[in-house]
């Protein structure tokens, strides 16, 4: 079974702050992850994947997270938030089976503050 | 836009209905995924079918169905409405074989009373 632990229901930044949205992972086979942001009232978006090609992954809008193996771990970050940021933000987890489901996180809401 | 098209964005019904949730989804996908957001719960997958046939089980109760038909929309069917129901319903498509990236829908606002 795979899992994806999400820490902080919250995060807050000022914006032109650097954003860490952390996200840990479980899974006993080689894992894809994703990070999806979620604006209000909208769907899910894809920021980036990862699936085992180069750890660090490089996404939409300034985005970017490492795939760290050893820590079971698959942070997101920005080197300096936009108050268009704000938004929910989920990583997921799937394994390499290529029709498996994907696992959501409980999500992290972004609050950036001028 | 992601490609995929979900109706009806907004559902107000009373316990105790059934309701129909209908997807299209992307142009050449043959999977779709159905999901359910809650504030408690999260997102939470419930069912996946590939080209018709039904793939994969979340934690869909017995009270909801779903399924694909030959030009791949799907319906997602939920009877015996109850009031912890209401919840963002998400259906989403992905490529065969694919690495597991998922296209979703903007999603039908259910709200039971």
């Amino acid at each position: 079974a795979q899992s994806v632990t999400q820490l902080g229901s919250h995060v807050s930044v000022s914006e032109g702050a650097l954003v860490l949205l952390r996200c840990n992972y479980s899974s006993s086979v080689p894992p894809y992850l994703f990070w999806y942001v979620q604006y209000p009232n909208q769907g899910l978006q894809l920021l980036l994947k990862y699936t085992s090609a180069a750890t660090l992954v490089k996404g939409i809008n300034g985005f970017e997270a490492e795939f760290k193996k050893s820590e079971t771990s698959f942070h997101l970050t920005k080197p300096s938030a936009h108050m268009s940021d704000a938004a929910e933000y989920f990583c997921a987890v799937s394994d390499q089976r290529g029709y498996s489901t994907l696992t959501f996180g409980k999500g992290t809401m972004l609050l950036v503050s001028p | 836009d992601s490609g995929v098209t979900q109706t009806p964005k907004h559902l107000i019904t009373a316990t105790g209905q059934r309701v129909t949730l209908r997807c299209s989804p992307r142009s050449g996908d043959l999977s779709v995924y159905w999901y359910q957001q809650s504030l408690d719960q999260g997102l939470q997958f419930l069912i996946q079918y590939y080209n018709g046939e039904e793939r994969a089980k979340g934690n869909i109760l017995e009270r909801f169905s779903a399924q694909q038909f030959p030009d791949l929309h799907s319906e997602l069917n939920l009877s015996s409405l109850e009031l912890g129901d209401s919840a963002l319903y998400f259906c989403a498509s992905s490529v065969r074989g694919g690495s597991g990236e998922l296209f979703f829908g903007e999603g039908s606002r259910l709200t039971v009373l």
